[in-house]
């Protein structure tokens, strides 16, 4: 596909579970971010990727939320313990040089 | 210093009219200043973007005007349409070492009457 994609598109889950929200970036480009977006707001950045490392995870929220990459393609964010106030749609980017390209985002409610 | 200010948050306009977004930063650093588009249930897209080195960019209905000395540069919408109704982002990139940076505004969200 042209485009980024992320998986699941929705997921809805109970307070105190793990999920585990995908992003499939456009191939070729080096660097992917995570954002978190609730409802009527802004663009909240969470964690960058260069390749496989991740030089500025200064956005995640809490040690519950974390994020790895492979094979400088898919990455994985992690929510562990989900709690209400976790509910919000999660958007990956990928970016080769200053232009990020979104996904559609994953729509994660927690009941 | 790494603020990106956005104004207003909401906007409404006719159909026909200009709409204006605006934004302000205060680092030189910034090298690269994009506007991004979303719409309800979607990811922002990239709009249209300028460099520091030039003071306007049009693309069809949309350009953007940078004042480089004032640190500000603004979206215009011109005969603004119901399919502009969106949410606006503007942002400010620089590179950070072997990183690059991008830095968000709030969004301007955008009501266009029909």
């Amino acid at each position: 596909g042209a485009g980024v994609s992320q998986s699941p598109s929705n997921k809805v889950t109970e307070k105190g579970k793990d999920v585990e929200l995908r992003c499939d970036p456009i191939s070729g480009h080096t660097a992917l971010y995570w954002y978190r977006q609730r409802l009527g707001q802004g663009l909240e950045f969470l964690i960058y990727f260069q390749g496989n490392s991740a030089p500025d995870k200064s956005g995640l929220p809490s040690d519950r939320f974390s994020a790895e990459r492979t094979g400088e393609s898919v990455s994985t964010l992690t929510i562990q313990r989900t709690q209400q106030e976790d509910s919000a749609v999660y958007l990956c980017a990928s970016s080769n040089q200053e232009t990020q390209y979104f996904g559609p985002g994953t729509r994660l409610l927690v009941l | 210093q790494q603020q990106v200010k956005q104004s207003p948050q909401s906007l409404i306009v006719q159909k026909g009219g200009i709409s204006i977004i605006n934004c302000a930063y205060e680092n030189t650093a910034f090298d690269y200043f994009p506007w991004y588009q979303q719409f309800p249930g979607k990811g922002p897209a990239l709009l249209i973007a300028i460099r520091p080195d030039v003071s306007e960019k049009k693309e069809g209905r949309f350009t953007i005007s940078f004042n480089k000395s004032a640190k500000q540069f603004s979206l215009h919408i011109m005969d603004s349409q119901p399919g502009d109704s969106a949410t606006y982002f503007c942002a400010a990139s620089y590179r950070a070492g072997n990183n690059r940076k991008l830095i968000w505004g709030l969004g301007t969200s955008l009501a266009v009457n029909p």
